[in-house]
C-alpha cells in the first residue's frame, strides 16, 4: 500500500469541528483512501473511505482533493469520546494474495479533544 | 447490523499452556476472517486469514494456529505458549466481495499476557 503523511497530533475542543490532514502525493488511480480510528485500549474502528468523491458517513466526512494527492477527514463536532489515534490508509482495489488482505497502519494522528 | 464478538478481554497465562481465544461474527454470510496481533507501540501483524470454512492461510510462522468450524466462528490457538505471545489480539471480519481491499470491522481485542 503506497504511503500517507499525518500530522502526529492536533488538540481540538470539544463540540467543535475538527479536520485531519492527510498526505498521498504517490496515490495511485486503484487507491481508495481509507480511515481508523483506535480509543486506546481498544480494537481499531472503520471510519470512512473513498475513491475521488467526497464520501459522508454516521461517523465523519472524508473530503479528497480534485488530484486525489491529500484528503482530509472531518469530524463536525468533536466529543471526548473522539479521542484517538486517526490512522489514513490507502488500500489497492485490484490485485490478490495474502498482502492484499493486511492492513498496515503508519503512526497517524493522535486527536485529543479539550472539553 | 453486523456485529463481532471477541473473548475473553484479558488472558494471564502461564509458560506452556495452551490458548484457545474465540471469535464470532452476526449478521453476515461467508465473511472474511482475520487474527491480528498488535505489540505495545506498534502496529498489526496480520498472523491469520480466512476466506471460508475450513480456508486458512498463515502469514507468519509461529506456535500458534487458527480454525474455522464455523462459517461465522473463527479460533485462536496455541498447544504451549511462550513469553514472546504475549501481546493484544484482534479479530476482524470484512465482506467477502471482489476487491480484497473491503474494510475490516474489529473486535474489541483479548490483552494475553504471559508469565
Amino acid at each position: 500500500d503506497a504511503k500517507t503523511t499525518q500530522p502526529n497530533s492536533m488538540e481540538s475542543n470539544e463540540e467543535e469541528p475538527v479536520h485531519l490532514p492527510c498526505n498521498h502525493s504517490t496515490i495511485s488511480g486503484t487507491d481508495y483512501i481509507h480511515w481508523y480510528r483506535q480509543l486506546p485500549s481498544q480494537g481499531p474502528e472503520y471510519v470512512i473511505h473513498g475513491l475521488t468523491s467526497n464520501v459522508n458517513n454516521r461517523m465523519a466526512s472524508l473530503a479528497i482533493a480534485e488530484d486525489r494527492k491529500s484528503s482530509t477527514l472531518i469530524l463536525h463536532r468533536a466529543t471526548l469520546r473522539d479521542a484517538a489515534v486517526y490512522y489514513c490508509i490507502l488500500r489497492d482495489n485490484v490485485g490478490s494474495g495474502a498482502g492484499s488482505y493486511q492492513l498496515t497502519f503508519g503512526k497517524g494522528t493522535k486527536l485529543s479533544v479539550i472539553p | 447490523s453486523q456485529t463481532i464478538h471477541q473473548w475473553p478481554a484479558t488472558l494471564v497465562q502461564p509458560v506452556g499452556s495452551p490458548l484457545s481465544l474465540e471469535c464470532t461474527v452476526e449478521g453476515t454470510s461467508n465473511p472474511n476472517l482475520y487474527w491480528y496481533r498488535q505489540a505495545a507501540g506498534r502496529g498489526l501483524q496480520l498472523l491469520f486469514y480466512s476466506v471460508g470454512i475450513g480456508q486458512i492461510s498463515s502469514e507468519v510462522p509461529q506456535n500458534l494456529s487458527a480454525s474455522r468450524p464455523q462459517d461465522r466462528q473463527f479460533i485462536l490457538s496455541s498447544k504451549k505458549l511462550l513469553l514472546s505471545d504475549s501481546g493484544f489480539y484482534l479479530c476482524a471480519w470484512s465482506a467477502s466481495l471482489t476487491g480484497a481491499r473491503q474494510p475490516q470491522h474489529f473486535g474489541d481485542g483479548t490483552r494475553l499476557s504471559i508469565l
